[in-house]
């Protein structure tokens, strides 16, 4: 069964530092998203993506969080420059329709110190 | 005020006890309520998509239910391996964009 897979599964960096999180969504998926979610509370929205633009952001996306699909497989959110309370775990999902059955992955756990 | 409440946030059954979880809203402008079911350290798994009030869904032991301001997730003689966290999340329109809001989540555990 196909699954949305993301690399790497934790991730430890310094505040101030550039983190780059991988996802590889399923293939015939046309939709592209980014949830968080900070330990003990609810899953975020933080972005979505579909014919290589965004085509929603949430007041948490600001100028220091970017996405790209570099190739025809990954997908990737980039925080430029990370603080404390952008630690949480990240969640890479996909569809086939406009927010519809979307399927998440494993998350990757980032962790600033 | 929270715009998606889910209750209540921790459900402890007996294997067999059938119970409802509840999912309340009070976003207008409602595109699709979704249910997902969670494991701890793992990702939302998609359960179900509801459009409209009336509408029902079914899968194995699970049927989720939808009315104007709120959705119920029906657990039919429950077993252990039903115990995860069950999260509902309603897309919305609001001002002219859309947006998608989480429950906190119902934590369910299934003793056998």
């Amino acid at each position: 069964e196909p699954e949305v897979t993301q690399t790497p599964s934790h991730q430890v960096t310094q505040m101030g530092q550039e983190v780059i999180l991988r996802c590889v969504p399923i293939s015939n998926h046309l939709y592209f998203y980014w949830y968080r979610q900070i330990l003990g509370q609810k899953v975020e929205f933080l972005v979505s993506f579909y014919n290589n633009e965004i085509s929603e952001k949430s007041e948490i996306f600001d100028d220091q969080f970017s996405v790209e699909r570099p190739d025809g497989s990954n997908f990737t959110l980039k925080i430029r420059s990370t603080k404390l309370e952008d630690s949480a775990m990240y969640f890479c999902a996909s569809s086939l329709r406009w927010r519809n059955e979307q399927f998440f992955g494993p998350g990757t756990r980032l962790t600033v110190l | 005020e929270d715009q998606v409440t889910q209750s209540p946030e921790a459900l402890r059954l007996q294997e067999g006890e059938s119970s409802s979880l509840n999912c309340s809203y009070t976003v207008s402008g409602l595109r699709g309520l979704f249910w997902y079911r969670q494991d701890p350290g793992k990702g939302p798994e998609f359960l179900f998509t509801l459009y409209s009030a009336g509408e029902e869904k079914e899968k194995e032991r699970l049927k989720a239910t939808l009315t104007k301001k709120e959705s119920f997730l029906h657990i039919t003689a429950p077993k252990p391996e039903d115990s995860a966290t069950y999260l509902c999340a309603v897309h919305f329109t609001q001002g002219g964009s859309e947006k998608l809001v989480f429950g906190k989540g119902t934590k369910l555990t299934v003793n056998p």
